[in-house]
C-alpha cells in the first residue's frame, strides 16, 4: 500500500531563517506531488505541483520554492522566511493520470516568530 | 479565486441526525471530490463523482451533483461523534488531464454525543 510521510510535524522558526520541509511517498512510482498551504479556518492554497523529477509548476509567486530531486521526494524550501509564511503545510500525491483523488500527509505546522 | 464554496461554514447536530453540506462551483468540471479533515491532520479523500454522474453512495455518505446548477451536496446519514471534522469539496476545473484541484473553505461539522 502507498504511504506518504511529512516532517517535521511542527516547526518554529525566526523571521529571516531558511526552511526545508520534506515529503516522501512509498509504494508507488511516478506520482504527481503537491504542496499546499492552509491558513486557519480556510481552504487549501496550492503552492507547487510536480508531474515528474525536476518538473515543478508554481501556482503562487512568493519566497518559497520546491524541488523534486527523486521520483518520490518533494521538498519545500525558503531562503528567508517571512511572518506571512506561517501556516499548515500539506504534501499530497496522486496517480499520474488526471482527475484522480489526492492523498495527503499529516502536515507541518509552521510558526514564524 | 475559489472554485468551490461550501455551505454552511459550520454545522452542529446531535448524534444520529443527518448532516447535509453543499458546495457550489463556477466553471465546468470533469469531477468533483469531497474530503474530510480532522483537526490538525491531513485531508482524507471520501468520494469522487464524475460530471456525468448524478448521485453516488459510499457507506453512510451520499453525494449528489447537479452540473446545470454547478452544485453538489454531501449527506452523512446517522451521524456519529467521530464524524466531527471539516469537510471540503474540490474541483478540477474541467479541460483535459487536469492534475490540479481547487478546494473550498470547508464546512466544520460538529456532532454532539
Amino acid at each position: 500500500s502507498q504511504t506518504i510521510h511529512q516532517w517535521p510535524a511542527t516547526l518554529v522558526q525566526p523571521v529571516g531563517s531558511p526552511l526545508s520541509l520534506e515529503c516522501t511517498v512509498e509504494g508507488t512510482s511516478n506520482p504527481n506531488l503537491y504542496w499546499y498551504r492552509q491558513a486557519a479556518g480556510r481552504g487549501l492554497q496550492l503552492l507547487f505541483y510536480s508531474v515528474g523529477i525536476g518538473q515543478i509548476s508554481s501556482e503562487v509567486p512568493q519566497n518559497l520554492s520546491a524541488s523534486r530531486p527523486q521520483d518520490r521526494q518533494f521538498i519545500l524550501s525558503s531562503k528567508k522566511l517571512l511572518l506571512s509564511d506561517s501556516g499548515f503545510y500539506l504534501c499530497a500525491w496522486s496517480y499520474g493520470q488526471g482527475n484522480q483523488p489526492q492523498h495527503f500527509g499529516d502536515g507541518t505546522r509552521l510558526s514564524i516568530l | 479565486s475559489q472554485q468551490g464554496e461550501e455551505d454552511p461554514q459550520a454545522l452542529s447536530i446531535q448524534e444520529g441526525e443527518n448532516a447535509t453540506m453543499n458546495c457550489s462551483y463556477k466553471t465546468s468540471i470533469n469531477n468533483l471530490q469531497w474530503y474530510r479533515q480532522n483537526s490538525g491532520r491531513g485531508l482524507v479523500h471520501l468520494i469522487l463523482i464524475r460530471s456525468n454522474e448524478r448521485e453516488k453512495h459510499s457507506g453512510r455518505l451520499r453525494v449528489t451533483l447537479d452540473t446545470s446548477k454547478k452544485s453538489s451536496s454531501l449527506l452523512i446519514t446517522a451521524s456519529r461523534a467521530a464524524d466531527t471534522a471539516s469537510y471540503f469539496c474540490a474541483t478540477d476545473g474541467g479541460g483535459g488531464s487536469n492534475y490540479k484541484l481547487t478546494f473550498g473553505k470547508g464546512t466544520l461539522l460538529t456532532v454532539n454525543p
